[in-house]
């Protein structure tokens, strides 16, 4: 079956510290990998993708996710946190080429610490 | 604003009637999703539609669940005789696709269902 893991809940880290979101994926074939953003009573906003390519994507608002094969995982990640950036981060895999429908995990609350 | 919009933002019904939902993509996009968002869960795909063409609906869409977009633009959620278990965000995206292109989706802020 096709799917998406976050296997953490919550991701706390120290405003300024590096911070990383986990992510990993099973589907067949090669995926499409997404990750987006959801704030309080707003949609999903989205924040980068890997097609094909180069490993290491970069995206919006400084993050950057890096797309590992072997370990099937796309993790999130950004140098420096914001307490801006305290949110719900979902990772979602479009498993078949032309279909992109999009197969979303369960979420991962990030919160940043003054 | 030139994002996805969905009306309305809150509905509130009893048990057992019909609701309808809106959806307006952005205006070039030519595909069209629903999703289903339930609390602590991330977003479950329902349908989508490519123009007005429907070309895929998951399981979760019960025969009492009907989409549309019949002029290829704006598209509608029909739910009839809902359930408690229809309480949810019912969410709306919308991506250009062509060719061999593979677009992300922009997701609207969502219509929260709650049946009493």
């Amino acid at each position: 079956a096709q799917s998406v893991a976050q296997p953490e809940d919550q991701v706390n880290v120290a405003e300024g510290n590096p911070l990383t979101v986990k992510c990993t994926y099973s589907v067949s074939g090669n995926p499409y990998l997404f990750w987006y953003v959801q704030y309080p009573n707003r949609g999903l906003q989205f924040l980068l993708k890997y097609i094909t390519g180069d490993n290491l994507v970069k995206g919006s608002y400084g993050f950057e996710a890096e797309f590992n094969k072997s370990q099937t995982s796309f993790h999130l990640k950004k140098p420096s946190a914001l307490v801006s950036d305290s949110a719900l981060y979902f990772c979602a895999v479009s498993p078949l080429y032309n279909t992109d429908k999009l197969i979303f995990g369960t979420g991962t609350r990030l919160q940043v610490f003054p | 604003d030139t994002g996805v919009s969905q009306d309305p933002r809150h509905k509130i019904t009893k048990r057992g009637q019909n609701v309808t939902f809106r959806c307006d993509p952005i205006s070039e996009h030519n595909r069209l999703y629903w999703y289903r968002q339930t609390l602590g869960q991330g977003p479950e795909f329902l349908t989508y539609f490519q123009n007005e063409a429907q070309l895929e609906k998951s399981r979760l869409l019960s025969d009492r669940f009907s989409a549309e977009r019949p002029k290829g633009s704006f598209s509608t959620l029909e739910i009839q005789r809902t359930e408690q278990g229809d309480s949810a965000m019912y969410l709306c995206a919308s991506s250009h696709t062509s060719g061999t292109g593979h677009y992300e989706q922009y997701f609207g802020p969502g219509t929260r269902l709650t049946v009493t």
